[in-house]
């Protein structure tokens, strides 16, 4: 049972056009949601997350979108960079008294090309 | 540098063989995790710990075991390595709302 699914194995962007990258969740309880970014070699690092009680959050070029009505969250990328390029994954957490767990979609592969 | 290190890196095991992959983390955090990443699949959790002493089963534990031997250390054994366990590892910690950081994995080949 896949709770978070991003259905974009891939994506090619144009420099300076805008990326949009998608992912639906099925748990109505998550309390966060949040995007890592992932180079060959290397662990994911965190890129931006958004609180289930909000709907938008932004910072600098990176802007996350949740609907909740439709369990759907998404990441635009506003101007593209080539160094961009990376694997993003979407993450959902429910936060219990002892922390949480992160539950991760499959990733969406992002190319931007000068 | 403070992080989260991972040892080895690289690994190659002949099927029915045993490893245990490390993780130390330099950050005072509480909880810790180990993920595997596969190819469509992303990243599973396997085990993690939320604080010491504690440990508890992922989506797929089956065919591994942890030990959490201090706050900084939390191990991942592999008993009877199996070629469907080949894959990245890797290893996490967090503290606060969503600060989690991640090490750089451990490349696993059973053969």
């Amino acid at each position: 049972d896949q709770q978070v699914k991003q259905n974009s194995p891939s994506l090619s962007v144009q420099e300076g056009r805008i990326s949009i990258l998608n992912c639906d969740y099925t748990n109505s309880m998550f309390d966060y949601f949040l995007w890592y970014k992932k180079y060959p070699a290397e662990g994911p690092t965190f890129l931006i997350s958004i609180s289930s009680i909000k709907d938008k959050n932004e910072d600098g070029r990176f802007t996350v979108f949740l609907n909740k009505s439709a369990k759907h969250l998404s990441l635009h990328i506003v101007p593209s960079q080539p160094g961009d390029s990376a694997v993003y994954f979407c993450a959902a957490e429910r936060l219990y008294n002892q922390g949480g767990k992160l539950i991760f979609g499959q990733g969406t592969e992002l190319s931007v090309k000068p | 540098n403070a992080g989260v290190t991972q040892t080895p890196k690289f690994q190659v095991l002949k099927t029915g063989q045993s490893m245990t992959l490390q993780c130390a983390q330099d950050m005072n955090h509480n909880s810790m995790y180990w993920y595997r990443q596969d190819p469509g699949m992303g990243l599973r959790l396997i085990y993690y710990s939320a604080s010491e002493g504690t440990t508890d089963k992922g989506e797929v534990p089956n065919g591994y075991n942890v030990s959490r031997l201090n706050k900084r250390e939390f191990s991942l054994r592999l008993e009877s390595a199996a070629p469907s366990q080949t894959s990245v590892y890797f290893c996490a910690s967090r503290t606060g709302t969503y600060g989690y950081t991640f090490g750089s994995g451990t490349r696993l080949t059973v053969v």
